[in-house]
């Protein structure tokens, strides 16, 4: 199994500039969750989807953010526009249920802002 | 919501020493995870462990759910164990899938 696959690894843009953050889950997941990771406020979830369908979308910041699903091998997370204080790392996680299954990561998306 | 609090928060050990990393949780759990952040930043899965005792080569790790707290165990440390050890939780019977992360323990392991 490939794992969690998710794209670019690092992303350096400038403010006021769309960002867009891919993932793709282990196939046979139905549940896909995006976190972000700094330093000020640790590991903490963005949103999560359920069979596509955004599930818990309380940890977006802003309207900034926006995240899609349009299939189950594939998820989007959009900043636009982006701000510096968005530099971090962003991770995709997918596992079989919500809750009682093992969550597995990818690598991560390191992105900053400049 | 529920707390995870990770204990200590440093850590320096010798190469070859053993080690002993606690979380605490303030709720019952359906999922308690251990992951290794590398110097990389990857998570790695060490154990998903909501309750009971599990092991993998050097590394083992204890759930005691009642109690809520859970131990991670690292015999014969190399340094390739550095980096951060988080443990991660998610809430029994909320609506909530997500895991709670603590802080993190941070390990170094000296040559």
């Amino acid at each position: 199994d490939a794992g969690v696959i998710q794209s670019p690894r690092h992303e350096v843009t400038e403010m006021g500039q769309e960002v867009t953050l891919r993932c793709k889950p282990i196939s046979g997941h139905d549940y896909l969750f995006w976190y972000r990771q700094t330093m000020m406020r640790g590991l903490e979830l963005l949103i999560y989807f359920n069979n596509n369908v955004p599930i818990d979308d309380s940890g977006m910041p802003e309207d900034r953010f926006s995240a899609k699903m349009p299939n189950a091998s594939f998820s989007t997370l959009k900043i636009q526009p982006s701000e510096p204080r968005d530099s971090a790392v962003y991770f995709c996680a997918s596992s079989v249920s919500a809750g009682y299954n093992e969550q597995f990561f990818g690598p991560g998306t390191r992105l900053t802002v400049l | 919501g529920i707390q995870v609090e990770q204990s200590p928060p440093d850590l320096i050990l010798q190469e070859g020493a053993n080690s002993t990393l606690r979380c605490n949780f303030s709720d019952s759990v359906n999922n308690l995870q251990w992951f290794h952040q590398n110097p990389w930043g990857q998570l790695i899965n060490l154990f998903y462990i909501p309750s009971g005792t599990k092991q993998n080569g050097r590394l083992s790790a204890t759930t005691v759910a009642t109690e809520r707290y859970s131990l991670l165990y690292i015999s014969s440390s190399q340094t390739t164990d550095s980096g951060v050890y988080f443990c991660a939780v998610v809430r029994y019977g909320g609506s909530q899938g997500n895991l709670i992360f603590g802080k993190g323990t941070k390990l170094s392991v000296k040559p």
